[in-house]
């Protein structure tokens, strides 16, 4: 049973553009949202991250939007940068709890 | 980036023997985490540790066994290793505190291949 799943597997978006990550999750108890990026033969590194309380979130060219109603958070990122072509992983977690439950990964290419 | 080392970084082994891989932190987090990363599944939960000698299992815990004798080490054993256990296994940190938020942090990863 996936909590939370990215239903994109990959994305390809020419430089300059907007990417749109896409993340839904089933389990209501969680309130706290992160997006991480990993590069090949690297670990996960933390991106942006976002309360429940809020509605949006904004890093620079990174922004994470979070609808509750509709259990579905999204990662902008604007303007797409090819260093930007990574895996991304988008993570859930319940604030009574140390952990973290994790979507299957969108990898994301930025053309030149 | 925060101070995380896993060893070893790569490891050929095969099926039915043992294997440990070693998490080591200079952090000083209460809290760490083994994860393994295979196509399609994202990064599943292993075991994690809440502080020197308390570990719990988390949602792929079978065929695993942790120990955690020190806040900086944190080890990780396949008893007797299985092709299915082929992966790659992250080590994370975090100072997690109930009700607050946190982020992991991530070492850099170990390419176990079981033949």
């Amino acid at each position: 049973d996936q909590q939370v799943k990215q239903n994109s597997p990959s994305l390809s978006v020419q430089e300059g553009r907007i990417s749109i990550l896409n993340c839904d999750y089933t389990n209501s108890m969680f309130d706290y949202f992160l997006w991480y990026k990993k590069y090949p033969a690297e670990g996960p590194t933390f991106l942006i991250s976002i309360s429940s309380i809020k509605d949006k979130n904004e890093d620079g060219r990174f922004t994470v939007f979070l609808n509750k109603s509709a259990k579905h958070l999204s990662l902008h990122i604007v303007p797409s940068q090819p260093g930007d072509s990574a895996v991304y992983f988008c993570a859930a977690s319940a604030s009574n709890t140390g952990k973290l439950i994790f979507g299957q990964g969108t990898t994301l290419q930025v053309k030149p | 980036d925060a101070g995380i080392t896993q060893s070893p970084r790569h490891k050929v082994t095969e099926t039915g023997t043992p294997v440990t891989l070693r998490c080591h932190q200079t952090e000083n987090h209460r809290y760490m985490y083994w994860y393994r990363q295979d196509p399609g599944h994202g990064l599943r939960l292993i075991h994690y540790s809440y502080g020197v000698k308390d570990t719990d299992k988390g949602e792929v815990s079978d065929g695993y066994s942790v120990s955690r004798s020190k806040t900086e080490d944190f080890l990780l054993t396949l008893e007797s290793a299985t092709s299915s256990q082929t992966s790659v296994y992250f080590c994370a940190i975090s100072e997690w505190t109930s009700g607050t938020p946190y982020e992991q942090y991530f070492g850099p990863g170990t390419r176990l291949t079981v033949t």
